[in-house]
């Protein structure tokens, strides 16, 4: 079975461009998450989305993040324009409901973004 | 606030240990705990989910424990090997199902030396 698939791996730009960050899931999750990873701050939930609708964005930082899931198998964060505190490892997870809940999420390899 | 304090931030030992890393959260109101792997570069991968009525979970040679009302949790490692060195993750989940929030401390860092 394919996990979730996040590209690119790796993503360094200058600050003021334009970055996209994408995510497939598991075939089948109908909840998709973002994550952000730092040092200072570990693990943070950005957003989360549940059959393709996003239902909690409180953890999206500023406007300048936005997410989308235009189908229930991928995923994009977006970040317009792009600083240099922005600079993380963005993780993509995904999650299966069902009547006993307690599915664990299935988390990427992750995005490691450098803006410069 | 809800927070995650994992002793000790980092850790080496030799092959064959056993070992014990610990986790306290402030609020104990958890609907479950998690115990999340991470190597470097890669992703979390879940390794035990405890429910909030639950005191452990075991798999292979993984124990985890709970005590809610004092907020606590143990991961206990036993004969470590190499393969084990990885960023080891107490993750509590308040709120239930899917939609609960999940809450991250900064991790222990384990090194098993061979």
């Amino acid at each position: 079975d394919a996990g979730v698939i996040q590209s690119p791996r790796h993503e360094v730009t200058e600050m003021g461009q334009e970055v996209t960050l994408r995510c497939k899931p598991i075939s089948g999750h109908d909840y998709l998450f973002w994550y952000r990873q730092t040092m200072m701050r570990g693990l943070e939930l950005l957003i989360y989305f549940n059959n393709n609708v996003p239902i909690d964005d409180s953890g999206m930082p500023e406007d300048r993040f936005s997410a989308k899931m235009p189908n229930a198998s991928f995923s994009t964060l977006k970040i317009q324009p792009s600083e240099p505190r922005d600079s993380a490892v963005y993780f993509c997870a995904s999650s299966l409901r069902t009547e006993y809940s307690n599915q664990p999420q299935h988390f990427g390899d992750g995005t490691r973004l450098s803006i410069l | 606030k809800q927070e995650v304090t994992q002793i000790p931030a980092a850790l080496s030992v030799p092959e064959g240990e056993n070992l014990v890393l610990n986790c306290s959260f402030t609020d104990s109101a958890i609907y479950n705990l998690q115990w999340f792997r991470q190597d470097p570069g890669k992703g979390l991968t879940s390794l035990l989910l405890i429910q909030s009525s639950q005191r452990e979970q075991t798999s292979g040679r993984l124990n985890a424990s709970l005590d809610k009302s004092s907020g606590r949790s143990t991961l206990y490692i036993a004969a470590s090997q190499p393969g084990d060195s990885a960023t080891y993750l107490c993750v509590p989940q308040y709120g239930s199902g899917n939609t609960g929030k999940l809450i991250f401390g900064q991790g222990t860092t384990l090194q098993v030396k061979p």
